[in-house]
């Protein structure tokens, strides 16, 4: 069952505009969302995270816009920059994981074309 | 410095053998954990150990063996490789085991079986 799901598979903006990144949940106990930034070859870093009780979090270009009611969030890279260009992963935890297990989505493929 | 290293980079081993992945963090968590990506299915959390103790498993398969001999060290035994088992394994590390405490991620070792 695929707890977290990510829209669209893969993205291609153009430099300067916004590219918007959306996830979607299905457990109502996830309380806490954060994303993270993989290169090719690299580890997935932590981007930004938000906490169930804030509906946005920002943070530079990047920005969590957050639905609980809907069960959806949205990130929001502004102006983005060729150095965007990477896959970026939605996360999910519950407070019943209290052994710190993450969920986490397919995965959006974004290109930021110069 | 990396803040969590993992050795090796690359993997490859036959089918029926045995790899053991090295994990070590220098951020001073006490809560380390072991993820998994393949091409099929999006990052897997497979462990999670707290001061050197398992809190929780996840992987349906007890050739997958965790080890941790230092409180900063985890490291994950592989026995009786299947080409299945092929992936990239990512150790990961935090302060705190609770479901919304800031995981951070190594480089990961990537494993082909041959």
């Amino acid at each position: 069952q695929q707890q977290v799901r990510q829209s669209p598979q893969s993205l291609t903006v153009w430099e300067g505009e916004t590219a918007i990144l959306n996830c979607s949940y299905e457990d109502s106990t996830f309380n806490y969302f954060p994303w993270y930034q993989q290169f090719p070859g690299e580890g997935p870093a932590l981007l930004i995270s938000i906490r169930s009780v804030s509906d946005k979090k920002e943070d530079g270009r990047f920005t969590i816009f957050f639905n609980k009611r809907e069960k959806k969030l949205s990130l929001h890279i502004t102006d983005s920059q060729p150095g965007d260009s990477a896959t970026y992963f939605c996360a999910a935890s519950s407070p019943n994981y209290n052994q710190g297990k993450l969920i986490f989505g397919q995965g959006t493929k974004l290109s930021i074309k110069p | 410095d990396p803040k969590i290293i993992q050795k090796p980079k690359y993997l490859v081993a036959v089918t029926g053998s045995e790899k053991i992945l090295i994990c070590e963090q220098y951020l001073g968590h006490n809560a380390m954990y072991w993820y998994r990506q393949s091409a099929k299915k999006p990052l897997e959390f497979m462990f999670s150990y707290s001061y050197q103790k398992l809190m929780d498993n996840q992987t349906a398969s007890s050739r997958f063996q965790p080890q941790s001999s230092k409180k900063n060290h985890l490291d994950l035994q592989i026995t009786a490789l299947k080409p299945d088992d092929s992936a990239t394994y990512f150790c990961a590390s935090s302060q705190g085991s609770w479901g919304n405490a800031e995981q951070f991620f190594g480089p990961g070792t990537r494993l082909t079986v041959l």
